[in-house]
């Protein structure tokens, strides 16, 4: 079965630190994907990748960035947290783009 | 206009109800079609792709209807393990997935 580990499943962090959302996938999925849940407002795509080192922006980019150095390993970057980025963030892989694969989520507050 | 659109409930259903959803999307171009299924505090998890034809899975039955743009989901003899929230998904060309915003689904004892 294929696995999306992500590396927190709760985080605390202050307004203004630089967050890293660590996500990593074993089946050598080509896409990645990072999406935040909020209620009432559901999934939003922030960003993807269709290959290493390339990243597209998805709806809800503003405020974050991303890294794909390796195939199996997609990070999500919030260079200066702010409290309307407090959510649960969620990571996953597909190999042609339809069934997605799910990390457990992080959700993470940010005081 | 959003692009896929569903009525966010909650459905709340008697064990051995039948409960149907719908879902419209507004991209004709879409080609593929999916409902998800997520539980409380989980993370989506595909429940099934939606084919032209309709197709069943056990108690669950999808339909599709292009020419109205919209998806529907039908589920036979509710159980309680059926609480979830239901996503209907588009998929157009080579795009990222299109997620609704999901219809909560309560099955009460």
């Amino acid at each position: 079965d294929v696995k999306v580990t992500q590396s927190s499943r709760y985080l605390v962090k202050r307004t203004g630190e630089k967050v890293f959302l660590e996500c990593v996938q074993d089946m050598d999925h080509e896409n990645m994907f990072w999406y935040r849940q909020d209620p009432g407002l559901g999934l939003r795509l922030i960003y993807f990748s269709y290959d290493v080192k390339m990243k597209e922006k998805g709806d809800i980019p503003e405020g974050y960035s991303v890294s794909r150095e390796k195939k199996e390993r997609f990070s999500l970057i919030l260079e200066s947290a702010s409290t309307n980025q407090t959510s649960m963030y969620l990571c996953a892989s597909s190999q042609g783009g339809e069934k997605l694969f799910f990390g457990s989520g992080t959700q993470l507050s940010v005081l | 206009r959003k692009e896929v659109e569903q009525d966010p409930g909650p459905f709340n259903v008697p064990e051995g109800a039948t409960v149907a959803f719908n879902c419209t999307y507004s991209n004709s171009a879409s080609q593929s079609f999916f409902w998800y299924r997520q539980d409380c505090r989980k993370e989506p998890k595909l429940l099934m792709s939606v084919y032209s034809s309709g197709n069943e899975d056990g108690r669950f039955t999808a339909q599709l209807n292009r020419a109205s743009q919209y998806i529907s989901l039908l589920i036979r003899d509710s159980k309680l393990s059926d609480s979830a929230t239901y996503l209907c998904v588009v998929k157009v060309g080579n795009t990222p997935l299109v997620f609704g915003k999901g219809t909560r689904l309560s099955v009460i004892a």
